[in-house]
């Protein structure tokens, strides 16, 4: 079963526009979230992460808000971009153990159409 | 900034074809793993591996045997491959299990 879901499973928004991303997690064990961006033809690169201690994480235009008593977390994109335009995955690991383990949401592809 | 490379970009085999994805990482990072990305399911996990010599089971290893051989070079196989294995494969260091994960390019498996 999928243990992190992602929503929608694609948006298109305007340049200039904040586009909103969201995530859910099943396992109570999850205190990193990181958020990866891949766009066409290369893999995933680290856009931001948060852990589950805080409830906001800011970088430049982007920003995750978590909510951890309803498991939930949203990536932010300020300001838009055609240059943002890539797929978005949220994925969560349980810092506890050692393996560094990912589990991956199915991605939210973004357009921003200029 | 690390790098990871993987070959070949691309490969075709038949059914039953045995078949090696290559993964080199150039950063001294001791963490590899190998995922697949599929449509609907984002990147799944198929093995990693802590160090040379060292192999883990990911969260989809059935059909893949996988071998690390010096710290800088991680491969999956493909014994009797089949058409459920056409996918996208990408190979991921990290420095330690806790730290950000760099990824390679992917290999675009296809079997017939």
């Amino acid at each position: 079963q999928q243990q992190v879901r992602q929503s929608p499973q694609s948006l298109t928004v305007w340049e200039g526009e904040t586009a909103i991303l969201n995530c859910s997690y099943e396992n109570s064990a999850f205190d990193y979230f990181p958020w990866y961006q891949q766009f066409p033809g290369e893999g995933p690169a680290l856009l931001i992460s948060i852990l589950s201690v805080s409830d906001k994480k800011e970088d430049g235009r982007f920003t995750i808000f978590f909510n951890k008593r309803e498991k939930k977390l949203s990536l932010h994109i300020a300001d838009s971009q055609p240059g943002d335009s890539a797929t978005y995955f949220c994925a969560a690991s349980d810092t506890g153990g050692l393996s560094g383990k990912l589990t991956f949401g199915e991605g939210t592809q973004v357009t921003v159409i200029s | 900034e690390a790098a990871v490379t993987q070959s070949p970009r691309n490969k075709v085999t038949v059914t039953g074809g045995n078949v090696t994805l290559s993964c080199r990482q150039t950063n001294s990072h001791n963490y590899m793993y190998w995922y697949r990305q599929d449509t609907g399911h984002g990147l799944r996990l198929i093995h990693y591996s802590y160090g040379a010599g060292n192999l883990q089971i990911g969260d989809v290893p059935d059909g893949y045997k996988a071998t690390r051989t010096t710290q800088e070079d991680f491969f999956l196989l493909l014994e009797l491959a089949s058409p459920s294995q056409t996918s996208l494969y990408f190979c991921a260091s990290s420095d330690w299990g806790k730290d950000t994960q760099y990824f390679g390019p992917g290999t675009r498996l296809l079997v017939l």
